[in-house]
């Protein structure tokens, strides 16, 4: 299988827990994204990354919230003390800059 | 800023028959992309079709149209012959044509195909 994955698919936590979530892109893909969807809404963009450069990150990206691309490759999203407002559907996506995204499955997140 | 605007939380179409979904932009580039994605319950968004502000011709992609309205900033999806595996949710969404590219989508519409 040659398209984005995502690992966990699902994650349940308590809050105040940390969490870690692993986005692994289309391997000639040099940009990474990162999207958080909230139930019955559309995906709203958190960051983006060009290669292992992290060039843009929402206003939605809390201090709690990091985001690695380590050797522009595969991709982390972790976030500390997790809320119940951080319970979502956290969507990866990779692209050739310009060109259409190509999504993962996605991890869904449920925070206690 | 950029929105897109889904007016159709729900819609349901007979199975072979034909269904446009609604998306309406607002915008105040003079160039940008428009895409559509299908959502099944398994979560993945699926790349459906793409249409840029300059192309002359509507997109059309399989099964898949888009009826692209500039001056009245509509592009809606045509789904022609719908199938039971259409069910699922459909989003547009727009491109920003910062460096970024990244993808500003609406609410979303839910189709449902009855057999």
């Amino acid at each position: 299988d040659t398209g984005v994955s995502q690992n966990p698919r699902h994650k349940i936590t308590k809050r105040g827990q940390n969490v870690t979530f692993r986005c692994d892109p289309i391997s000639e893909h040099n940009r990474l994204y990162w999207y958080r969807q909230t139930l019955g809404q559309g995906p709203e963009f958190l960051t983006y990354f060009q290669n292992e450069a992290q060039l843009e990150k929402s206003r939605l990206l809390s201090d709690r919230f990091s985001a690695e691309r380590p050797k522009g490759s595969f991709s982390t999203l972790e976030i500390q003390r997790t809320e119940q407002g951080d319970s979502a559907m956290y969507l990866c996506a990779s692209s050739l800059a310009g060109y259409e995204q190509f999504f993962g499955p996605g991890t869904r997140l449920t925070v206690l | 800023a950029q929105k897109i605007t889904q007016t159709q939380p729900g819609m349901f179409v007979q199975e072979k028959e034909a269904v446009t979904l609604d998306c309406t932009y607002d915008t105040s580039d003079q160039s940008y992309g428009l895409f559509w994605y299908k959502q099944p319950s398994s979560g993945e968004m699926i790349f459906l079709i793409y249409q840029g502000s300059y192309d002359e011709q509507n997109a059309t992609e399989g099964r898949y149209s888009l009826n692209f309205q500039k001056a009245r900033k509509s592009a809606n999806l045509v789904i022609s012959a719908s199938q039971l595996g259409d069910s699922a949710m459909y989003f547009c969404a727009m491109r920003e044509m910062d460096s970024s590219y990244k993808l500003i989508f609406g609410s979303g519409t839910r189709l449902l195909v009855r057999p």
